[in-house]
């Protein structure tokens, strides 16, 4: 089975603070994502990697940046957290090629203070 | 842009009847996927069903069956002898077949089962 385990379940943090998001999957996949999740908004893709060391904006990248340094490993970072970044996050990846389907971690629950 | 949308937020529905959650997407592309996930509260998404867009037959999965109608752009998800376990939110997804595979959401169907 494909496992995609995210680095905590829930986050508190402070207005202004660096916050990292890992997430680690097991199955060899070249692509890996992170989503944010707003009730009413549904899933919105903020960044995303094909490959070590590549990565791509999604449709929400602004105030958020990536590291893809191991195959394995992908993490989201907020470089100044904010409360409108209070949000759920999922992590998710695929292979390729493949039919698209993607995997996913469990979320992190970060809330912004 | 592709935009997918899913105009119920909630639906209910009782033990072992049918439900069906509506989706509708916009895309000027021929070849794509279609997807219904699932996330039960406070776990993993997971992928319910997927449908090939070139495929003209619907896909199936066990209980769940999809309404694909290429020409409307309409992709339903059916959920048969509905059961507790079914509730969940559910998203429909839309993904172009080649390059970076990213997916594109709905906004979400909350599915309550009642007893």
């Amino acid at each position: 089975d494909v496992k995609v385990t995210q680095s905590s379940r829930y986050l508190v943090k402070r207005t202004g603070e660096k916050v990292f998001l890992e997430c680690v999957q097991d199955m060899d996949h070249e692509n890996m994502f992170w989503y944010r999740q707003d009730p009413g908004l549904g899933l919105r893709l903020i960044y995303f990697s094909y490959d070590v060391k590549m990565k791509e904006k999604g449709d929400i990248p602004e105030g958020y940046s990536v590291s893809r340094e191991k195959k394995e490993r992908f993490s989201l970072i907020l470089e100044s957290a904010s409360t409108n970044q209070t949000s759920m996050y999922l992590c998710a990846s695929t292979p390729l090629p493949g039919r698209n389907e993607q995997f996913f971690g469990p979320g992190t629950r970060l809330t912004v203070l | 842009a592709q935009t997918v949308t899913q105009s119920q937020p909630e639906m209910s529905v009782q033990e072992a009847e049918t439900v069906t959650l509506s989706c509708t997407y916009d895309t000027s592309e021929s070849d794509y996927y279609l997807f219904w996930y699932k996330q039960p509260p406070s776990r993993q998404m997971i992928l319910v069903i997927r449908q090939e867009a070139y495929k003209q037959q619907n896909a199936t999965e066990n209980r769940f069956s999809v309404n694909f109608q290429k020409a409307a752009k309409s992709f339903s998800l059916k959920i048969s002898d509905s059961q507790l376990g079914d509730a969940a939110m559910y998203f429909c997804a839309y993904s172009i077949i080649q390059g970076a595979q990213k997916l594109v959401f709905g906004q979400g169907t909350r599915l309550t089962i009642n007893p």
